[in-house]
This record gives structure tokens, sequence and C-alpha cells, in this order.
């Protein structure tokens, strides 16, 4: 099955800061995703994102499918985008596969 | 709020209990899936229902038994859970099963300890 890896594992900015974070995976997929999931464990839906280039406020996502990766760029981070972000990928009838996620924690 | 609505949000069960975990989309879509997600561990997919029929078991125990009475609820009947079944427990819908172009929405979870 598709390998997914994310980086980094575990992300500390201050209030303001950006940043950036990764999803590579080992094979084509025609589905990508990104979540993120609270404190309180609901997983949101960021993006849809199989390929090209999304913004949506803060947030923006950018899908390079040849070369098998996605980034999910916060800029002026909040406290409230604490918890971790996962990608999600799958290529046709396959199951959804997760990422290991990044975990970010915003300092005020 | 996504569309997707679990009961209960906490259960705390004996492994003695029987127990049953409640999703409801009002989404119309007609997959829906149950996830578990342990500490430190990526979401494991356990089963997926298109159209009502089970389409997926990710070699999930007899312990853990799902029902998907009609393609707008799906219930996860626990019984004789061990410890280590202690997770979040996740529903989850799309319109379709897996086709490019599905987004999956998810309920805000079932966190589920076993004593």
């Amino acid at each position: 099955g598709i390998q997914v890896e994310q980086s980094p594992p575990d992300l500390i900015l201050q209030e303001g800061a950006n940043s950036t974070l990764r999803c590579n995976f080992s094979d084509s997929v025609n589905n990508l995703q990104w979540f993120h999931q609270n404190p309180w464990g609901q997983l949101i839906n960021l993006f849809y994102i199989p390929s090209g280039t999304k913004q949506n406020g803060r947030l923006s996502a950018t899908t390079v499918a040849t070369e098998r990766y996605s980034l999910l760029y916060i800029s002026s981070s909040q406290t409230t985008d604490s918890g971790v972000y996962f990608c999600a990928v799958n290529f046709g009838n396959e199951k959804l596969t997760f990422g290991t996620g990044t975990r970010l924690t915003i300092i005020p | 709020e996504t569309g997707v609505t679990q009961t209960p949000r906490h259960l705390v069960m004996g492994m003695t209990n029987k127990k049953s975990l409640k999703c409801e989309q009002h989404l119309g879509h007609n997959a829906m899936y149950w996830y578990k997600q342990s500490a430190k561990k990526p979401l494991e997919l356990m089963f997926v229902y298109n159209f009502k029929e089970q389409t997926e078991n990710n070699s999930v125990p007899s312990r853990f038994s799902p029902e998907c009475p009609n393609s707008s609820h799906l219930f996860l009947h626990l019984h004789t859970l061990q410890p280590e079944d202690s997770a979040l427990y996740l529903c989850a819908s799309s319109q379709g099963q897996g086709a490019a172009g599905n987004t999956i929405y998810f309920g805000e979870g079932s966190w589920l300890t076993v004593v």
C-alpha cells in the first residue's frame, strides 16, 4: 500500500510565526486531504488537494503530484491552530491512508 | 459542525459490559466508516459501509460488531473488550467509497476507556 510520511513530527512556534508542514507519499494518488485534529479529537477537513494550490484564509496548500509531496502553509499562527495536522491519500478505490501527523503547538 | 454526529462522546466500560457507539450523518452520503485512533499510532480503518453494505473489514476482532441499518446511521457494538481497546473511535462519511473527489468528513469521536 501507499506509504505516507509527514514532517516534522512536532513543531513549537510563537504566536504570529509562519510554518510549513510536509507530506510525502510513495505512489500516485488521486485523492489527498489535509485535516486538523483539535485537542478534543475532532478532525476537520482543511483541503482536498490532489494537485495544485489552494488557499483558505491564513492556510494554503500545494501538492506536486509528480514529485509525490504536499505542503501545508500556516501564516500568522494563532493558539487555536494548535493540534495535530494529518494528510491522507488514496488512489482509485483503495482505502484512505493517513500519515502519522505533525503536532503543532502555538505558544502565546 | 461537520454534519457527522457521534454519541456518546465519552464512554467508560468494564471488560464484561456490552455497549454501543452511534454515528449519524446529515450529509446525504452513501459511505460510512469506523476508524480507531490509539495514542502514537496513525488512524486505523476498521470498517467501511457503502450503500448499507459492508465493503471492508480490516481484520477487526469480533468483539467489535458494526451495524449499518441505513445510509445515515452506523453503530459499533462493543462486547468483552480489552484494556488495549481503549482509544478514540472516529466515524466518518463520504459521498462514495474511495473514488477521487470524495472528501471524507469526520465526527467528533467517542473516547472509549476499558477498565
